[in-house]
């Protein structure tokens, strides 16, 4: 079983709904990561927070909002999506710092209709 | 950007043979992770390098990074159905936390 725990498994929604993503991890983790992975290719990086602060944003579209309410949570907010938008969403956390291997949830499946 | 090339794309073995996973860098390696990924979960942590010419071992997996840090291979030995998956190399750019895997290796262990 993964520490690192995400909620919805699945979820469908429409272009112009609004929904949220959540990770919780309870393994004093203070850097917490989104991912999102296509079919048959590899994660790509989306945001870091580090110690509840966001440290990266790969140029992602503002439809995505993340959140980091506390050390243990991360949210990921969704609204206006796109089909394209359709995949594999990773949570993942680590220890802060470089060379921490992360820890990923089982992800949440995302198809936009 | 770092740039992790894989090597094969797909694999399929029979049961209780040993492969060797390649992935090669653009860039000096400071860390380099390997994980597992079974369709449609997330990726398991399997091992992580570092020194130049490291080698870790975990069961039937040995992981090594080459002397000059842009060459990893993943080697598992006498292969089980278990073994099947998806394998990423993962790098990390220094300091920043930015990690970006490679372009996966898919292995398939026929019983």
């Amino acid at each position: 079983d993964t520490e690192v725990t995400q909620t919805p498994k699945h979820l469908v929604m429409g272009m112009t709904n609004k929904k949220s993503l959540k990770c919780e991890q309870h393994m004093g983790h203070r850097a917490m990561y989104w991912y999102k992975q296509k079919a048959k290719k590899p994660p790509e990086l989306m945001f870091v927070y580090s110690y509840e602060k966001l440290s990266i944003n790969e140029s992602v579209p503002s439809r995505f909002s993340p959140e980091c309410p506390n050390s243990s949570l991360l949210n990921l907010h969704l609204h206006a999506l796109q089909p394209e938008d359709s995949a594999l969403y990773l949570c993942a956390s680590s220890q802060a710092g470089s060379n921490s291997p992360l820890h990923f949830g089982n992800g949440t499946r995302l198809t936009v209709t | 950007s770092q740039e992790l090339e894989q090597s094969p794309q797909s694999l399929i073995v029979q049961e209780g043979k040993n492969l060797t996973i390649n992935c090669t860098s653009s860039k000096t390696l400071y860390g380099l992770y390997w994980y597992k990924q079974k369709y449609g979960e997330g990726l398991i942590f399997l091992m992580m390098l570092q020194k130049g010419g490291e080698e870790k071992s975990h069961e039937k997996i040995t992981a090594k990074l080459d002397e000059k840090k842009q060459q990893s291979s993943l080697h598992i030995t006498a292969s089980q159905p278990s073994h099947a998956g998806i394998y990423l190399c993962g790098a990390d750019t220094g300091g920043y936390q930015k990690v970006t895997f490679g372009t996966g290796t898919k292995l398939q262990v026929i019983p």
